[in-house]
């Protein structure tokens, strides 16, 4: 069994400030952990992912996020806010083993910008 | 390169009718992912593709939900019955069998039912 857990449906910080949204895992297997943004009525975008090669991963538009397997964490963070950062960012996971196919979904976390 | 592409966009229908949604993958991607995502919630899935082959299926796919890929490259999502609790997002996604599991994403078919 696998489920993400997204702490905070909701964030709100200041333009200039950092980023971060939190994102625990729970899965029998070494998993392959992603995020995705989704901006209002469209689909998914992929910020980044991690798939067992180097913990901390870049991504686009200035994001990154570290995998802790000690924490079961994979974090999402940036260093400095913009207003086009507003939107709703959802932490995805597959198990990296053969015939574990489909990403299952945390509840997402919209972010707020405050300019 | 195109992206996956679904319509409609926006079907509103009244309860009881049937609707249909098609999606048309990335050309060189094997599989194809439907999933449904309710407001405030995370997308859900239901089903999933390799070529023809629907080789998964969530408990959330009803007997009411069908979906089909006849020649591996579009796919269809039908909904008989509709009923108020299957307004929705419906998302589709494709991805490379043998990838890392990343999938691409769809714009989304919004569904209201009255």
């Amino acid at each position: 069994a696998q489920s993400v857990t997204q702490l905070g449906s909701h964030v709100s910080v200041s333009e200039g400030a950092l980023v971060l949204l939190r994102c625990n895992y729970s899965s029998s297997v070494p998993p392959y952990l992603f995020w995705y943004v989704q901006y209002p009525n469209q689909g998914l975008q992929l910020l980044l992912k991690y798939t067992s090669a180097a913990t901390l991963v870049k991504g686009i538009n200035g994001f990154e996020a570290e995998f802790k397997k000690s924490e079961t964490s994979f974090h999402l963070t940036k260093p400095s806010a913009h207003m086009r950062d507003a939107a709703e960012y959802f932490c995805a996971l597959r198990g990296a083993n053969f015939g574990n196919e489909k990403l299952t979904f945390g509840t997402g976390t919209r972010l707020t910008i405050i300019p | 390169d195109t992206g996956v592409s679904q319509d409609p966009r926006h079907k509103i229908t009244k309860r009881g009718q049937n609707v249909t949604f098609r999606c048309d993958p990335i050309s060189e991607h094997n599989r194809l992912y439907w999933y449904r995502q309710t407001l405030g919630q995370g997308p859900e899935f239901l089903t999933y593709f390799q070529n023809e082959a629907q080789l998964e299926k969530s408990r959330l796919l009803s007997d009411r939900f069908s979906a089909e890929r006849p020649k591996g490259s579009f796919s269809t999502l039908e909904i008989q019955r509709t009923e108020q609790g299957d307004s929705a997002m419906y998302l589709c996604a494709s991805s490379l069998r043998g990838g890392t599991g990343e999938l691409f994403f769809g714009e989304g078919s919004r569904l209201t039912v009255l």
